[in-house]
């Protein structure tokens, strides 16, 4: 069975700061790679997936998130990270077995940004 | 746009009742979920479905059972509610089984047993 691993599970940063978020799973197969976040209060909506073809994906505000295949990575990043972006960040992955595509999830990383 | 709604917000019940909780989805998707969200544990997997009539277990299928009468709807049941199932539950919808697509969820049930 497929597994998620964030290794970071609370970050700490001041507006401005850059971001870098850790995912790796493990699954040697075809997969499908997404960031989700959830803002407090809210649910689980979309930043960005990677499907195929350009290993750095870009997605909503600002985020960038880089498949990097043998090292079964996942990154998420932004330059410049606002106090808006304090939320809860999610890295899944969809792996396809028996020709479904079964979805796992990390544990989270919760990520406060101070103004 | 894609819309998973989740009965209640916030439901209490006490230990030894039996629990429902309901989730719709107006995107006539093929395939649901059901999953718990606990502090520094993440998204667990407790049951799906990828059609009407159909349900398969996930990683902590324990103590809950599901119910997929209507496409729309994915009901799930706590037969008998123990305190250790205090969470926050999450519906979500994807559009078919063989999709790679994104799943979509809904605001959550944040349920307390007493």
């Amino acid at each position: 069975a497929q597994s998620v691993s964030q290794h970071n599970h609370h970050v700490i940063l001041s507006e401005a700061a850059s971001l870098e978020l850790g995912c790796n799973y493990s699954y040697g197969g075809t997969v499908n790679l997404f960031w989700y976040v959830q803002y407090p209060g809210q649910h689980l909506q979309l930043l960005l997936k990677y499907f195929s073809g350009d290993p750095l994906v870009k997605g909503i505000k600002g985020f960038e998130a880089e498949f990097i295949k043998s090292k079964f990575s996942f990154n998420l990043r932004k330059p410049s990270v606002q106090w808006s972006d304090t939320a809860e960040y999610f890295c899944a992955v969809n792996a396809l077995a028996g020709g479904s595509y079964i979805p796992t999830f990390g544990r989270g990383t919760s990520l406060i940004v101070h103004p | 746009d894609v819309k998973v709604t989740q009965s209640s917000r916030y439901l209490v019940k006490r230990t030894g009742e039996k629990v429902f909780l309901e989730c719709v989805q107006d995107m006539d998707h093929e395939n649901m979920f059901w999953y718990r969200q606990d502090p520094g544990l993440g998204l667990r997997l407790i049951y799906f479905s990828y059609d009407v009539k159909m349900k398969e277990k996930g990683d902590i299928p324990e103590g809950y059972s599901v119910s997929r009468e209507k496409k729309e709807r994915f009901s799930l049941i706590l037969e008998s509610a123990s305190t250790n199932q205090t969470s926050m539950y999450l519906c979500a919808s994807r559009i078919r089984q063989k999709s790679n697509q994104p799943q979509h969820f809904g605001d959550g049930t944040r349920l307390s047993i007493l």
